[in-house]
């Protein structure tokens, strides 16, 4: 069964700080996608990578993807409060169907 | 051209009563996914469909719960007989032919008191 591991699970950050969260997963797979969650919201696609090495970049997020690793990352620089949310990663393993397989979230939380 | 449309979005069912979920794709899109989430939790996948075909649904539960996605009109995810543990978000999901991004709907409430 393809288990996907966020962390950290929280996060406060000082606005203009720089943080990092992680994304693990068990099996093998090429296709991974970040989205944001506002509460009570439905979920907004921030980033598709679909091969090794693959960085994208949109505004104060950077995602990246090492399939060798079986990790990516979703880097924000110079945190500002719009970015408070939820964020998940997910992915479809090359062995199924295209089914989604979340993680577990992680609340980011921008303080003043 | 229109997202992901879903309906209602919120729902309150009395136990044992039936919900029904509708989800209407984004024009051109012919592969819907239902997921499910649980307060506090990420999203669990329930079953993929493609026009008239049921293509996945390892995430369904085994009683009470059907999905379809006719040949025309919305798919449907149909809850028989509903529990207090069946109160989530029940998002809906489509993707074009290529099969590259979900793009995700406003989701449906459902509270079963």
């Amino acid at each position: 069964e393809l288990k996907v591991e966020q962390n950290p699970l929280f996060l406060s950050m000082q606005e203009g700080k720089n943080y990092t969260i992680y994304c693990n997963y068990s099996t093998t797979s090429d296709r991974l996608y970040w989205y944001r969650q506002d509460p009570g919201k439905s979920l907004e696609s921030l980033f598709v990578l679909l091969s090794n090495g693959a960085v994208k970049q949109e505004g104060r997020l950077m995602a990246s993807l090492d399939t060798k690793a079986r990790l990516s990352t979703l880097h924000i620089t110079a945190a500002v409060h719009d970015l408070s949310a939820t964020y998940f990663c997910a992915v479809i393993s090359n062995f199924g169907n295209e089914k989604l397989t979340f993680g577990t979230g992680t609340r980011l939380t921008i303080i003043p | 051209n229109a997202g992901v449309m879903q309906n209602p979005r919120h729902l309150v069912r009395r136990r044992g009563q039936e919900a029904r979920l509708r989800c209407s794709p984004m024009k051109g899109h012919s592969h819907v996914y239902w997921y499910r989430q649980l307060p506090e939790e990420g999203l669990k996948f329930m079953v993929y469909l493609q026009k008239e075909n049921i293509i996945d649904e390892s995430g369904m539960p085994k009683e009470r719960f059907s999905a379809e996605f006719p040949k025309e009109g919305p798919s449907i995810l149909r809850i028989q007989q509903v529990v207090r543990g069946d109160s989530a978000a029940y998002f809906c999901a489509s993707s074009p032919p290529l099969r590259e991004t979900q793009y995700f709907g406003p989701g449906t409430r459902l509270l079963v008191l």
